[in-house]
Formats: C-alpha cells, sequence, structure tokens
C-alpha cells in the first residue's frame, strides 16, 4: 500500500544552518505531495504542496522538489531560524486518500 | 475566516467509558477528516466525508468507533467503548474538495484523549 517515510528525528540545528528533512514514498498513480507543520501548542498546517513531477513547492524560505524517478520530497531551507522549530510531517494524497509520515522534530537553537 | 473547530480539547476518562468529539469545520467545506494522532507518530487518517457521505471509513475500528455528519456539515467521533490503547489527540480537518484535487487540508487543535 501507499506510505512516507521520513527521517527520523529530533533534528537539531544551530540558526542560520542548513535544514535538509527527507521524505521518501510509495504510491500507486501519481500522488500529490505535502509538508505540514506543526508549531508548539498550535494545530497542523499546510507549509507547501507539489502536484506533479520536478514541480517545487515554496513558503517561508522553505522549499521541496517533487521527484518522481527518486519517488521523493525532500524539505529544505537554507538558513533557519528559532521560529522554525516545529514537527515537519511529509504527506502524500492519491485517489481520495491521504497518509501522513511519521513526523520529523526540529529544534533550531539561538 | 473561522477556522476548524473542534470540543472539547482535552478529555481524560476511565477505559471501557464512552466519550465524544465534535467537529464544525470551514464554511463551505465539503470534505471533513477525523484523524488519530498518537504521540510520536504522524496523524492516521480513522473517517472521511464527502458532504454527508462517507468516502472512506477502512481504518476506522468499527467494532467502536463510530462518525456521522449529519446534514453535511458538522460531524462527531465516537469512541464506546474507550480502551487504553485509544489514548491520543483526534484531529478534524476539512478541505474544499476532495484529496484527488489536492486541496488543503485545515485542521482544528484536536482534542487530547487520555484513557485511565
Amino acid at each position: 500500500g501507499d506510505s512516507v517515510t521520513q527521517m527520523e528525528g529530533p533534528v537539531t540545528l544551530s540558526e542560520e544552518a542548513c535544514l535538509t528533512i527527507n521524505c521518501t514514498y510509495t504510491a500507486t498513480g501519481y500522488p500529490s505531495l505535502f509538508w505540514y507543520v506543526q508549531y508548539p501548542g498550535e494545530g497542523l498546517q499546510l507549509l507547501l504542496k507539489a502536484t506533479k513531477a520536478d514541480d517545487k513547492g515554496s513558503n517561508k524560505g522553505f522549499e521541496a522538489t517533487y521527484r518522481k524517478e527518486t519517488t521523493s520530497f525532500h524539505l529544505e531551507k537554507g538558513s533557519v531560524q528559532v521560529s522554525d522549530s516545529a514537527v515537519y510531517f511529509c504527506a502524500l494524497s492519491s485517489y481520495d486518500k491521504v497518509i501522513f509520515g511519521p513526523g520529523t522534530s526540529l529544534s533550531v537553537i539561538p | 475566516e473561522a477556522g476548524v473547530a473542534q470540543s472539547p480539547r482535552y478529555k481524560i476518562i476511565e477505559k471501557r467509558q464512552s466519550v465524544a468529539f465534535w467537529c464544525n469545520p470551514i464554511s463551505g467545506h465539503a470534505t471533513l477528516y477525523w484523524y488519530q494522532q498518537i504521540l510520536g507518530q504522524g496523524p492516521k487518517l480513522l473517517i472521511q466525508f464527502q458532504n454527508n457521505g462517507v468516502v472512506d471509513d477502512s481504518q476506522l475500528p468499527k467494532d467502536r468507533f463510530s462518525a456521522e455528519r449529519l446534514k453535511g456539515v458538522d460531524s462527531t467521533l465516537k469512541i464506546q467503548p474507550a480502551k487504553l490503547e485509544d489514548s491520543a489527540v483526534y484531529l478534524c480537518a476539512s478541505s474544499f474538495f476532495l484529496p484527488a484535487n489536492a486541496d488543503t487540508q485545515y485542521f482544528g487543535p484536536g482534542t487530547r484523549l487520555t484513557v485511565l
């Protein structure tokens, strides 16, 4: 069945460091891919999405490119801030099903 | 616009008791989702409604969980009887269209259930 795999956390980075959170997926058909973020004490919210191969989603300095050949959707940011500390979830939707990965916790220290 | 509303925010019950959660989606959103999020895991879809019809309930433990969405607006998720392993955060989300349209889901704050 369809699934999403994320790199395990927690990830701890210093402010202004580069971030990559790996996400790979298995799906029949052609899924859409999402990154959702959950800030401390808040609900999940969409960070970015991509609907077809080679699409790049971007928001708040974060980017992710839909790579069909490697079935990946890695989340990247060139310079993280303390305010980026949160749990990040990779997700896919396919044939009206939505599947979330386990989440990766990010802590950014000053 | 108002977001997805859920109540209660917290609930503590004894095992074998029953509990109900309520969700009011964003106005005009046809699709409503209930997720279970166990600590340290990603949300797991329990049931998905399109208006007042069920699209997917394949992961809903139907011997103890039930859900309804009367009139295609707000929804109630019930657990009866509860087990210890039901301790989790129950998330409600809504979207304008179905996931096949890659539509954004908007999440409520969740209900944290503790079963003792």
